[in-house]
Parts: structure tokens; sequence; C-alpha cells
């Protein structure tokens, strides 16, 4: 169980144009999702918080009109990179928990998207 | 703020332990985990330990926890060539708190 996926694995795009990436939480409902980037051979970095039905919260220094983040529903959240260029060029990965503030539920990763900008 | 720390490489041979380290600066943290990343692949969650427990061991794994020096181990016994990896340390408040990782240990097994 907690499985949870992402689609595209890897997509390549020209300078420019916008890419839409899905998180899904496959056999539970998340009640928050995580986005993460990581750039090669360095740490992972949240990006945003997102609870189902509410606007993300930002980190600081994450634009959120480039890195729109949109939660509809309890087993989908989308990031879409707007008028992407070759400095957005990374590895962004998801997380979902069921969890709450006092619960003891964990945080459960995608396998990450590869995003090439040309 | 919240900062975790990590050596960024370790090499050990074929069959002998491995031991990870990983200091922390948030004594609100609740979780501490470690998790794999092979290479080009996503985040594999290996083990947590709640910072009330002090050891968690799973198989080959052991995980010790010092709260009063924040400080986080890993402990693969017996490691084999499918340990090759990045490790990362990562510690949050709560479940539905961010994460904050290290910058990841790069385990290299030599025959």
């Amino acid at each position: 169980g907690a499985v949870v996926s992402q689609h595209p694995s890897r997509v390549i795009c020209k300078s420019g144009t916008s890419v839409k990436i899905e998180c899904r939480s496959l056999d539970f409902q998340a009640t928050t999702m995580f986005w993460y980037r990581q750039f090669p051979k360095q740490s992972l970095m949240l990006m945003a918080t997102s609870n189902e039905g509410s606007k993300a919260t930002y980190e600081q220094g994450v634009e959120k009109d480039k890195f729109l983040i949109n939660h509809a529903s309890l087993t989908l959240s989308t990031l879409t990179v707007t008028s992407a260029h070759p400095e957005d060029s990374s590895f962004y990965i998801c997380s979902a928990t069921t969890g709450t503030s006092t619960s003891t539920d964990t945080q459960y990763f995608g396998p990450g998207t590869r995003l090439t900008v040309l | 703020g919240e900062d975790v720390e990590q050596s960024l490489f370790l090499s050990v041979r074929e069959g002998d332990s491995s031991v990870i380290n990983c200091t922390y600066t948030d004594s609100s943290s609740t979780y501490l985990y470690w998790y794999k990343q092979e290479p080009g692949a996503g985040l594999q969650l290996l083990t947590y330990i709640f910072s009330n427990m002090d050891m968690k061991q799973d198989q080959r794994l052991t995980v010790l926890l010092n709260k009063k020096d924040k400080h986080l181990s890993l402990r693969i016994a017996d490691t084999q060539t499918g340990d090759s990896a990045i490790y990362f340390c990562a510690e949050s408040g709560s479940s539905a708190s961010k994460i904050i990782f290290g910058s990841g240990t790069r385990l290299s097994i030599r025959p």
C-alpha cells in the first residue's frame, strides 16, 4: 500500500513552453501533498505544500506564478511549470500523506519527474 | 533555522558494516528518516524513528538516535553491492510538516 505515482517520468520541452506534472496517491487519500525539487548531486528542496481544496503554501524564493500547484482532489496534485527555461531543468518529486500535525503517518514519495528544458 | 548535515561520501568493503552519520539542529523534530536514492530514481523510505526512541532495527538496518546530541546514524550490516546509493537523512515535525533533507551520503562498495 501507500503508492504514489508521477506522470510523466521524464519530459523534454522547449524554452518558453509550459509543462504539467501529475502526482497521484494510488491507494490512499492524501490530505497533504508536497512538491520538491532536486538539482543534480544536490539534496531535495521543498517548493510548496498543498492541501486538498486550498491554495498551496510556497517556500521562500519559489515563484508561485511560475510553479502553479493544484490539489483538486484527495488523490491528485499537479505542478505546472509555466514558461519553462533551462534553469528549471531538474528532478521534481512529490510526496503525499494522509497525516495531520498530530498523526503518526508518514510521507510517501513518488518516483520523480525529470524535466529537461532545451 | 532547521538544518540537517551528513558527510558526502562513504566507501566500505563488501560484507563490512556501513555507518552513515547525521546531525540535525531542530530540537522539535518528531520524525527522523533515512531515505535511499539509486541513480536516476526517486526516494525509497528505508526506515524512520520517532524522536522518543533510541534505536530501531529492521533486518540489516539499525538506526540509533542520540536526542541529546541531535545525532542520528544508520548502520547497514553485511553491506552488499545493491546497497550502493545515496542515503538521505531527514527530519520533520510531523507527517504533515515539510521534510528537511540532508545533502545525502553517497555510499560506494568496493570488492
